[in-house]
């Protein structure tokens, strides 16, 4: 069965730094498109990174240049480090399988992980 | 790219024929996504391709669409069926959603 289990939530100050984990079981996360999307409480969907299984990474610009997207074959899992956090990226934070022939849209998701930036 | 769905909320009965719209600011071919989320929950995929049917999504649920509009309809909604659709945009390196139709009960 194909299945996404996310960890790595937590209550973090502004500007202090978080790593969350997607750990994927059923299929292999370095031969597929892997994705985060976020969700701010009560808000639509927010997507922030995404890496192709030949390791190409892309980032929201709302994110780029804070959070990296990175992927350990050995665990079949990837992560999004996430340093300078701000105050609005807190939000669920849901990871997702991507899918496609062409381009990934994303197929499978895990349930969440909330991060909550605040003093 | 934007993309805009219309209505922000929408307010029907069981049984009745639901239809929301997504337009992109320009034109996205056929890539196009809908997803399903209820609360609590993480999204669904429902569609791809604009107009592809996701595997175990029931045959009411159907979308059209290319270049800038696209249609999700639900022909004959069941209680299962209230929550929040989002359209999504899709190419190589960017991935845009819209800011979701919410279907509640009338």
């Amino acid at each position: 069965e194909v299945q996404l289990v996310e960890s790595g939530g937590d209550l973090v100050q502004p500007g202090g730094s978080l790593r969350l984990s997607c750990a994927a079981s059923g299929f292999s996360v370095s031969n597929n498109y892997m994705t985060w999307v976020r969700q701010s409480p009560g808000k639509g969907l927010e997507w922030v990174s995404l890496i192709y299984g030949g390791g190409a990474t892309y980032y929201a610009d709302s994110v780029k240049g804070r959070f990296t997207i990175s992927r350990d074959s050995s665990k079949n899992t990837f992560y999004l480090q996430m340093s300078r956090l701000r105050i609005e990226d807190t939000a669920m934070y849901f990871c997702a399988r991507g899918r496609g022939n062409y381009f990934p849209y994303f197929a499978t998701w895990g349930q969440g992980t909330l991060v909550t930036v605040s003093s | 790219i934007q993309m805009t769905q219309s209505p922000s909320t929408l307010s029907a009965s069981v049984g009745d024929r639901v239809t929301i719209t997504c337009r992109a600011s320009q034109s996205i071919s056929d890539w196009l996504a809908w997803y399903q989320q209820k609360p609590g929950q993480a999204p669904k995929l429902l569609i791809y391709r604009a107009s592809n049917l996701e595997a175990g999504i029931p045959s009411r649920f159907s979308a059209s669409g290319s270049g800038t509009e696209f249609t999700l309809t639900i022909r004959s909604l069941q209680p299962d069926d209230f929550a929040t659709y989002y359209c999504q945009r899709y190419n190589l390196y960017s991935w845009t959603f819209g800011q979701g139709t919410k279907v509640e009960i009338k």
